[in-house]
């Protein structure tokens, strides 16, 4: 299994620009999540899905969009790139059920510089 | 302008010691707690996690010690290594039937170990 993938590993964007980060899992999980990380934070959540077709918000959801028509990818699309947006994304899958129900996994996240 | 980073707490250690990280949360109907290792341009890693009806869980080399009444969460390293330099997080989670799995992160601890 390849695990959590996220595309791409850096991107720089001009204000106002949109743009999606690509997030994928091979392991059938229900919850997928997205979370950013700030320089010397730790992770905040922006949206999560519980399954297909569901989705919700998470702590700071302003300025970002998602969706999750399939199992395997949630991507999370910016609408209009601000500096304020510039940090490390990070996405992230959890089985949902069973012993490790509560395991999340992450991706290896993507740098995001907005200008 | 621009917001300034928080600096993380730093514990430095010497190899073979036994590493403790702490952590305060904050919310007392949390019923998960979870403890994750980033290294340097990584995601985060699962170490272990403990329900909050349990007050000690062990891993290997590992043991998280659960203190609700006072909302403390420590990890324990044993022989420290090398290998676990790296920013350590605790996350809380709560309502995980049908609720996804939404976790609250710490700011983290930078963990050094010195040879």
């Amino acid at each position: 299994n390849a695990g959590v993938t996220q595309t791409p590993k850096f991107q720089v964007l001009k204000t106002g620009q949109s743009m999606t980060l690509q997030c994928a899992q091979d392991m059938n999980h229900e919850y997928m999540s997205w979370y950013r990380q700030d320089p010397g934070m730790g992770l905040r959540l922006i949206h999560y899905s519980v399954g297909a077709g569901i989705t919700d918000q998470g702590e700071v959801p302003n300025g970002y969009n998602v969706s999750r028509s399939t199992t395997e990818d949630f991507p999370l699309r910016l609408l209009s790139a601000a500096p304020s947006q510039t940090s490390v994304y990070f996405c992230a899958s959890t089985p949902g059920v069973g012993d490790s129900h509560n395991e999340q996994f992450f991706g290896p996240g993507t740098r995001l510089t907005v200008l | 302008g621009e917001s300034v980073g928080l600096h993380l707490p730093t514990l430095s250690v010497q190899e073979g010691d036994n590493s403790i990280i702490n952590c305060a949360y904050s919310n007392s109907a949390s019923d998960y707690f979870i403890w994750y290792k980033q290294e340097s341009g990584k995601g985060p890693q699962f170490i272990i996690d403990i329900r909050s009806n349990m007050d000690k869980r062990q891993g290997q080399r590992v043991t998280v010690l659960l203190n609700k009444t006072v909302k403390h969460l420590s990890l324990q390293i044993a022989a420290t290594q090398p290998g676990d330099s790296a920013v350590y997080f605790c996350a809380e989670t709560y309502g995980l039937t049908g609720g996804g799995n939404k976790l609250t992160f710490g700011t983290g601890t930078q963990l050094k170990v010195e040879l």
